[in-house]
């Protein structure tokens, strides 16, 4: 069975730093290509970012909000992947979840960006 | 970034009625491989994301055959035959075939 289970998450104040993870499960997770997602609160679905199998490259994609600010990386010896982010802004309230395939999610993660 | 606009964004039904969701990009969704990379999701309140449907048309392991998707280019549909008290939540469509990925403004399915 596939699983992502998140941590990291919490209240951190305008220009802080939280690092998230996620577990990978059931699946050969260094082959795999996984997102980050966040939703605002109230708000739809946005793509964070992506990171890359290292055999396709290993490399990360971010979307504009964040790029600069957040990085994706993977240990593939713990099949986890982390979003790091730094300089956070009061915008970047919101749930996280990591994702597989778009077809498996993580429970999601809450971050709260406030003074 | 390419747009995904859906409609109607409210989308108030009666049990065992049908209903249909529309999703427009702003520019194709083909693929270099010509693939089109067009999916659709449901959230209940409370969960994460589902995915529904995948690649325009293919229906994921365990959703219902009451769903269906359908679309080419830049216009997608979903549609749901007979809509069950299950069906309630938030519908986006999603593409994958342009980074970064996007996804529509979502659609509140309700019974009325």
């Amino acid at each position: 069975e596939v699983q992502l289970v998140q941590s990291g998450g919490g209240l951190v104040k305008p220009g802080g730093s939280l690092r998230l993870s996620c577990a990978a499960s059931g699946f050969t997770f260094s082959n795999a290509w996984v997102n980050w997602v966040r939703q605002a609160p109230g708000k739809g679905l946005e793509c964070v970012g992506r990171i890359k199998s290292k055999t396709d490259g290993g490399t990360t994609d971010y979307a504009a909000p964040v790029k600069g600010r957040f990085t994706i990386s993977r240990d593939d010896s713990k099949n986890t992947l982390y979003l790091q982010m730094n300089s956070l802004k009061t915008e970047d309230t919101a749930v996280y979840y990591c994702t597989y395939y778009t077809l498996y999610w993580g429970q999601g993660t809450v971050v709260t960006v406030s003074s | 970034d390419v747009v995904m606009t859906q409609s109607p964004l409210s989308l108030p039904v009666t049990f065992g009625q049908p209903a249909s969701i529309s999703c427009r990009s702003s520019q194709s969704l083909v693929s270099s491989d010509g693939t089109t990379y067009l999916n659709w999701f449901q959230q209940r309140p409370g969960q994460s994301p589902r995915r529904l449907i995948y690649k325009v048309s293919n229906r994921d392991s365990g959703v219902p055959d009451r769903f269906s998707g359908s679309g080419s280019g830049t216009d997608f549909t979903l549609k749901i035959s007979r809509v069950e008290a299950e069906d309630v939540g938030v519908y986006y469509c999603m593409q994958a075939t342009h980074w970064p990925y996007t996804f529509g403004q979502g659609t509140k399915l309700e019974i009325k």
